[in-house]
């Protein structure tokens, strides 16, 4: 019955490797997001995708790469982590883009 | 640029207080204001959603309303209880270069004392 659920919950890797996460929506909407929580709590956009099509990509380093195979899935591929890259990702999903936005309970990411 | 800020950081009230959790946003040109509740460690929970043709959106013992003039929102929780204890994040989009996309405040962290 989850509405937004991401896997995994927890990540721990050390430097250099390359991780994904990934999110899953049932609730059938067209756009999904990538949001990161920093350690001060803000939270920031990353990536949006409106069906299966990237429309905003922030200030994020090409390390990072989402994938969407379907309208239901949009996928967070790291290359080469650093220990910046330690944080909580968020996904969350909307009806359509610039309606109400429903999150994912988060992936909190370790570097060592 | 959207830019949000959330007044106060942090409020600490006893259980029964009425309050108010603020929220200003500098491109006033938005067509709706969302707020969201975080619990530690946990996801966001949508709250509330005003369209800008609203001024008012209620949900229990929350009251949301916005201002695009002055470019403020206020959370209006009447009858606090220690289960409400979170923090509570407004976001207002920026519609720039064809795109929508969410600027968060810091949020108010609220703790409601028993």
């Amino acid at each position: 019955d989850t509405a937004v659920s991401q896997t995994p919950k927890y990540l721990v890797t050390q430097m250099g490797n390359d991780k994904s996460i990934k999110c899953e929506q049932n609730l059938g909407h067209d756009t999904m997001y990538w949001y990161k929580q920093d350690s001060k709590k803000f939270l920031k956009i990353m990536f949006s995708y409106n069906n299966k099509e990237l429309i905003i990509n922030e200030t994020v380093p090409n390390r990072f790469s989402p994938k969407s195979p379907d309208k239901a899935h949009l996928n967070l591929h790291i290359n080469s982590l650093e220990l910046g890259d330690s944080a909580v990702y968020f996904c969350a999903s909307s009806p359509h883009e610039g309606s109400e936005q429903y999150f994912g309970p988060g992936t909190r990411l370790t570097v060592t | 640029k959207q830019e949000v800020t959330q007044i106060p950081a942090a409020l600490s009230v006893p259980e029964g207080e009425n309050l108010v959790l603020n929220c200003s946003f500098t491109d006033s040109a938005i067509y709706n204001l969302q707020w969201f509740r975080q619990d530690p460690g946990k996801g966001l929970t949508s709250l509330l959603l005003i369209q800008s043709s609203q001024r008012e959106q209620t949900s229990g013992r929350l009251n949301a309303s916005l201002d695009k003039s002055s470019g403020r929102s206020t959370l209006y929780i009447a009858a606090s209880q220690p289960g409400d204890s979170a923090t509570y994040l407004c976001a207002a989009p920026y519609s720039g270069a064809g795109s929508y996309q969410l600027t968060f405040g810091k949020g108010t962290k609220l703790s409601v004392i028993p």
